[in-house]
């Protein structure tokens, strides 16, 4: 069945630090994959995305990249911020639009 | 506020009684998703529809399970016979086909519910 793989399931990282977080699926069909990020008690909320026609997307201090080959995509966040500290939650839709959600990866900034 | 809205926020029922939610996309807003989240775990796909069209369903999802959005517009959500393992937030999010980035879903504040 469909799968979404994340991990580090835990980041730590210094203020100014870059941090990467990796994740896998299983569809091949997947064409559309999401990054949220979710602080505590409160809603997930898109911070960026990016499209099976697409290999790499910017914004700012947050970068997607996507290997469809390999089913891979990664979300890197740079010079970090004790505000970026949250889990974030990467995602994958299926061509039907069910999204299947990864685990979850703790980040904590350490200023 | 022209967000996602969902009620109730919280809901403490007891063990084999019935619970029933109720999101409110934002308006226009033509695809309509519930998802399940428990402590430390992403968002659990449950269904979703395309206007009232319920297009998929989980295979997670037992029959106490079922959803229902007959105008196109709000959706509801009820759980027959809670069980202890039903308590999770459940979460409701939006989008608009056919405009823009249509793949981005908005979520709600979601659902805590609590089965003693």
């Amino acid at each position: 069945g469909e799968n979404v793989e994340q991990h580090p399931s835990t980041l730590s990282v210094q203020e100014g630090d870059s941090a990467v977080i990796k994740c896998t699926y299983s569809d091949s069909a997947s064409n559309y994959f999401p990054w949220y990020k979710q602080e505590l008690g409160k809603r997930p909320q898109l911070i960026i995305d990016i499209r099976s026609n697409v290999g790499e997307k910017k914004d700012q201090r947050i970068a997607v990249t996507l290997n469809k080959t390999a089913k891979h995509f990664s979300l890197h966040i740079t010079e970090t911020q004790p505000e970026d500290s949250a889990v974030y939650f990467c995602a994958a839709m299926t061509g039907g639009f069910k999204t299947i959600f990864g685990a979850g990866t703790r980040l904590f900034v350490k200023a | 506020d022209t967000g996602v809205s969902q009620d109730p926020r919280h809901k403490i029922t007891k063990r084999g009684q019935n619970v029933t939610f109720r999101c409110d996309p934002i308006s226009e807003h033509n695809r309509l998703y519930w998802y399940r989240q428990t402590l430390g775990q992403g968002p659990e796909f449950l269904t979703y529809f395309q206007n009232e069209a319920q297009l998929e369903k989980s295979r997670l999802l037992s029959d106490r399970f079922s959803a229902e959005r007959p105008k196109g517009s709000f959706s509801t959500l009820e759980i027959q016979r809670t069980e202890q393992g039903d308590s999770a937030m459940y979460l409701c999010a939006s989008s608009l086909a056919g405009r823009g980035n249509d793949y981005e879903q908005y979520f709600g504040p979601g659902t805590r519910l609590t089965v003693t």
